[in-house]
C-alpha cells in the first residue's frame, strides 16, 4: 500500500526566500506525481505533474523534481511571496487503479 | 474550457438525515472520483466512477454511495449522517485518454452536520 509523507507539516517565512517542500513515497511503481496548492476551505488548484519517466517540471517560480529510484520528489518555489501562502500536497497514482495517495500536506505561510 | 463544478458549495445538515452531493466534470472526461477531506484524515478516496460504472472504491461505509449518468455528471449521496460526516467533499476528473491521469479539481462542498 503506497504511503506518503510530507515535510514539513507547516512552513513560516518572509517574502523573498526561496523554499523546499518534500514528498517522499513507499511505492516506487508511479504512473506520475502531481503537486497541488490549496486555500483555506478551496479545492485542489494542479500546479505541476510529473511522469514516471521524467526527472523535472517547471513553471514560472515552480519546479518539481522526482527520484522515483529513492521515492522522493521536492517542489521548488522561488522568491516566495504571500500569495504563495495556502497548503501544498503531492499526490501519487500508483497500482492498477490509477487512484493517487495524498500527503497531508505542507501548510505555507509567506509573510511581507 | 470550463472546470469541475460542484454544487452546492455549502450545506447543513441535521444528524440522521441524508444528502445528494452533485459534480459535472470537464467536458470530456469520464472518470470522476470522489474525496472526503477532514483536518484529522485528510485527503481520502471516496469512489470512482467511469462511464456510469462504480470503478474503485474506497474504505468507506455503505452510507456513502454515488452514481454517474451518461453525460459523465456524478452525484453522492450519504444516508444517515452522522457529526463525523462534517467534511470538505471533492470531486475530480481527469482525462482517460493519453497517460497522463491528471486530476482536475472542484470547488468542493462543505458539509456541515449538527
Amino acid at each position: 500500500k503506497q504511503e506518503v509523507t510530507q515535510i514539513p507539516a507547516a512552513l513560516s517565512v518572509p517574502e523573498g526566500e526561496n523554499l523546499v517542500l518534500n514528498c517522499s513515497f513507499t511505492d516506487s511503481a508511479i504512473y506520475n506525481l502531481q503537486w497541488f496548492r490549496q486555500d483555506p476551505g478551496k479545492g485542489l488548484t494542479s500546479l505541476l505533474l510529473i511522469q514516471s519517466s521524467q526527472r523535472e517540471q517547471t513553471s514560472g517560480r515552480l519546479n518539481a523534481s522526482l527520484d522515483k529510484s529513492s521515492g522522493r520528489s521536492t517542489l521548488y518555489i522561488a522568491a516566495s511571496q504571500p500569495g504563495d501562502s495556502a497548503t501544498y500536497l503531492c499526490a501519487v497514482p500508483s497500482g492498477g487503479s490509477y487512484i493517487p495517495t495524498f500527503g497531508r500536506g505542507t501548510s505555507l505561510i509567506v509573510h511581507p | 474550457k470550463a472546470g469541475v463544478t460542484q454544487t452546492p458549495r455549502y450545506l447543513i445538515k441535521t444528524r440522521g438525515q441524508q444528502v445528494t452531493l452533485s459534480c459535472s466534470p470537464i467536458s470530456g472526461h469520464r472518470s470522476v472520483s470522489w474525496y472526503q477531506q477532514t483536518p484529522g484524515q485528510g485527503l481520502q478516496f471516496l469512489f470512482e466512477y467511469f462511464s456510469e460504472t462504480q470503478r474503485n472504491k474506497g474504505n468507506f461505509p455503505g452510507r456513502f454511495s454515488g452514481r454517474q449518468f451518461s453525460n459523465s455528471r456524478s452525484e453522492m449521496n450519504v444516508s444517515t449522517l452522522e457529526l463525523g460526516d462534517s467534511a470538505l467533499y471533492l470531486c475530480a476528473s481527469r482525462s482517460t485518454s493519453g497517460v497522463t491521469y491528471e486530476q482536475y479539481f472542484g470547488p468542493g462542498t462543505r458539509l456541515t452536520v449538527t
